[in-house]
C-alpha cells in the first residue's frame, strides 16, 4: 500500500530565515505531487504541482519554490520567510495514471515569529 | 471563475440526530467531486469520489449525493467520533492538475 510521509511535523521559524520541508512517496512511481497551504480556518490552496522529477508547476506568486529531485521526492522552500508565510502545510499525490482522487500527507504546523 | 462554497461553516448536531453537508461548485467540466475528513492538526482523509450527477456513495454513517450543480454529504445517526472537519473538492476537465476546496464543515457531535 501506499504511504505519503512529511517532516517535520511542526517547525518554529524566525522571519527571514529559509525553510526546507520535504515530502516523500512509498509504494507507488510515478506520482503527480502537489504542495498545499491551510490557513486557520480556510479551504487548502494549491501552491505547486509536480508531474515528474525536475517539473514543477507554480500557482501562487511568492516566496516560496518546490523542487523534485527524486521520483518520489518533493521538496519546498523558501529564502527568506515572511510571518504570511506561517500556516499547516500539506503534500499529496495521486497516480499518474487515474489523476484524480488525491491522497494527504500528516502535514508540517509552520509557525513563523 | 471556478469556486467550491461549503455550508454550513459549522454545525452542532446531538448524537443519532442526521443532518446533511452541502457543497456547491461553479466549475468548467467537472472531473470529480471529492469529500474528505480532517482531524484537527492533521492532513484530509479520503472519503469519497464522484464522478457524474446522480451517483451516490456510502460508508457506514456517511452517504455522498451529487448533482449538477451540488454534493450533500448526508450524516445518518451520527457519533461523537464523527466531529471533524468535512471538506468539499473539486477537479476541472480542462486541467485536472488543479483541485478547488472549499472551506469546509465543521461538525461536532455531542454526546
Amino acid at each position: 500500500s501506499q504511504t505519503i510521509h512529511q517532516w517535520p511535523a511542526t517547525l518554529v521559524q524566525p522571519v527571514g530565515s529559509p525553510l526546507s520541508l520535504e515530502c516523500t512517496v512509498e509504494g507507488t512511481s510515478n506520482p503527480n505531487l502537489y504542495w498545499y497551504r491551510q490557513a486557520a480556518g480556510r479551504g487548502l490552496q494549491l501552491l505547486f504541482y509536480s508531474i515528474g522529477i525536475g517539473q514543477i508547476s507554480s500557482e501562487v506568486p511568492q516566496n516560496l519554490s518546490a523542487s523534485r529531485p527524486q521520483d518520489r521526492q518533493f521538496i519546498l522552500s523558501s529564502k527568506k520567510l515572511l510571518l504570511s508565510d506561517s500556516g499547516f502545510y500539506l503534500c499529496a499525490w495521486n497516480s499518474r495514471g487515474n489523476t484524480d482522487t488525491q491522497y494527504f500527507g500528516p502535514g508540517t504546523r509552520l509557525t513563523v515569529l | 471563475e471556478d469556486q467550491v462554497t461549503q455550508s454550513p461553516e459549522a454545525l452542532r448536531l446531538q448524537e443519532g440526530e442526521s443532518s446533511s453537508l452541502n457543497c456547491s461548485y461553479t466549475v468548467s467540466g467537472l472531473r470529480g467531486l471529492f469529500w474528505y475528513r480532517q482531524d484537527p492538526g492533521k492532513g484530509p482523509e479520503f472519503l469519497f469520489t464522484l464522478y457524474s450527477a446522480g451517483e451516490e456513495k456510502e460508508k457506514e454513517r456517511l452517504k455522498a449525493t451529487l448533482t449538477k450543480k451540488e454534493s450533500f454529504l448526508h450524516i445518518t445517526a451520527p457519533k461523537p467520533e464523527d466531529s471533524a472537519t468535512y471538506l468539499c473538492a473539486v477537479q476541472a476537465g480542462r486541467n485536472f492538475n488543479k483541485f478547488y476546496f472549499g472551506s469546509g464543515t465543521k461538525l461536532n457531535v455531542k454526546p
